[in-house]
């Protein structure tokens, strides 16, 4: 079955700097959807590519796609200290089903 | 429009105990997961519906979890009778019809068996 595997697992960074977050799957996917979890709070969808799209843009975030590598990125630009969370990649197949990843725990420094 | 709605937010119960959880998704939304993450660990698949229809619900993990949808509108997950294990943060989202649509969660419940 898919399975998204986020790495690092722990990310500590200062207010303004990139946060890099890798993905790896196993199998073919439709999308891989990247999701956002604050403290205590549900699951915050923030993007989703297609597995025919390479690279996608939304405000700070930027995703990239390699199906040949079977691997995602998530960069968040100039980070803010609202942006501490989890972040967790999933990735979803034929039966629309999301796999989760064991998620990234990024923290920004102000 | 609204969000996905889940109900409690919290819960505390005894082993042994029936605890039952409601999920509210987007209006028109046939989608219907359920998802938990159990000690900090992966967020696991629980089962997913088709307006009121199980469509897979291999990740049920016994028969002590009940999921229903009744007319195709709200979900209830049910535990009976519940065990320490199933302690962790059960999420419900919803999404339309379609490959390419992203999920929309709820808070979740977090459940907490004592």
């Amino acid at each position: 079955s898919q399975q998204g595997e986020e790495d690092p697992q722990a990310l500590s960074i200062q207010e303004g700097e990139n946060a890099t977050m890798n993905c790896s799957y196993k199998t073919s996917i439709n999308n891989l959807q990247w999701y956002r979890q604050n403290s205590g709070r549900g699951l915050v969808h923030l993007i989703l590519i297609r597995s025919n799209e390479r690279e996608k843009h939304s405000g700070r975030l930027r995703v990239t796609l390699d199906t040949s590598k079977k691997s995602s990125s998530l960069l968040i630009t100039a980070s803010r200290a609202a942006d501490t969370a989890s972040y967790f990649c999933a990735t979803a197949g034929g039966n629309n089903r999301l796999a989760f990843g064991k998620g990234n725990q990024v923290v920004v420094i102000p | 429009e609204a969000g996905v709605t889940q109900f409690p937010s919290h819960s505390v119960i005894e082993k042994g105990q029936t605890v039952t959880l409601r999920c509210d998704p987007i209006s028109g939304h046939d989608n219907l997961y359920w998802y938990r993450r159990v000690m900090g660990k992966e967020i696991k698949f629980l089962l997913h519906f088709v307006k009121e229809s199980k469509q897979d619900e291999s990740g049920m993990p016994n028969n002590r979890f009940l999921a229903e949808r009744t007319g195709g509108t709200y979900s209830t997950l049910k535990v009976q009778p519940a065990e320490l294990e199933d302690s962790g943060v059960y999420f419900c989202a919803s999404s339309q019809i379609g490959l390419g649509y992203g999920y929309t969660f709820g808070s979740g419940t977090r459940l907490t068996v004592v």
